[in-house]
């Protein structure tokens, strides 16, 4: 398994829900980051928590981490249609490469 | 700011002939990384630069792909020959700082198919 396994691999939800993606890794970390890619698009930053950080708020998005299990979680309350994309988890390891997990596709039904 | 520029969007080539894409980073961004995405193995790293100077480049496939950056805002990956395996969407990205511990930003990709 690569580093960086995000679950569910789909989503699918109603507008207004809530939706929660995990991620787990495998060594220890420096930082983990969140994106965004919506269909045929690059990836967009979201949301970068520090290894000596729990949880992060950025909007509608909350993100923790348990380095103690190796995982992360990602929560977009109150969801919106145009959140529908995938989301992957990177996290970083040493130096500057960052490993991507395989992303969660999530669908936001209006 | 135009953010990271890539071309061409979309490739479309016979198999055997040479592919470059082109990726123009962040203006002040130090770091600029390629990428390539597929279904079948996800989101890989290639290559990576730091001020111009390829810092990793353990995640290229074969010597059939080969990437330089002569100035700080200019990169290329060639692919010669090109192959039908190849097809996949190269992404760019950059960042300032030290890369993986920053935002990484991404281009839109080029949408490579060798047939």
């Amino acid at each position: 398994s690569q580093q960086g396994e995000e679950d569910p691999q789909a989503l699918s939800i109603q507008e207004g829900e809530n939706a929660t993606m995990n991620c787990s890794y495998k060594t220890s970390i420096n930082n983990l980051q969140w994106y965004r890619q919506n269909s045929g698009r690059g990836l967009v930053h979201l949301i970068l928590i520090r290894s000596n950080e729990r949880e992060k708020h950025s909007g509608r998005l909350r993100v923790t981490l348990d380095t103690s299990k190796k995982s992360s979680s990602l929560l977009i309350t109150a969801s919106r249609a145009a959140d529908t994309a995938s989301y992957f988890c990177a996290t970083e390891t040493s130096g500057s490469r960052l490993t991507f997990g395989e992303g969660t596709q999530l669908t936001v039904n209006p | 700011d135009a953010g990271v520029i890539q071309s061409p969007r979309h490739e479309v080539t016979e198999m055997g002939q040479e592919v470059t894409l082109r990726c123009k980073p962040i203006s002040g961004h130090d770091y600029l990384f390629w990428y390539r995405q597929t279904m079948m193995r996800g989101l890989e790293l290639l290559i990576y630069f730091n001020n111009n100077v390829p810092i990793d480049d353990s995640g290229m496939p074969e010597d059939r792909f080969s990437a330089k950056m002569p100035n700080a805002s200019f990169s290329t990956l060639k692919i010669q020959p090109s192959e039908p395996r190849d097809s996949a969407v190269y992404f760019c990205a950059s960042s300032h700082g030290t890369g993986g511990r920053e935002t990484q930003y991404f281009g839109p990709g080029t949408r490579l198919l060798v047939l």
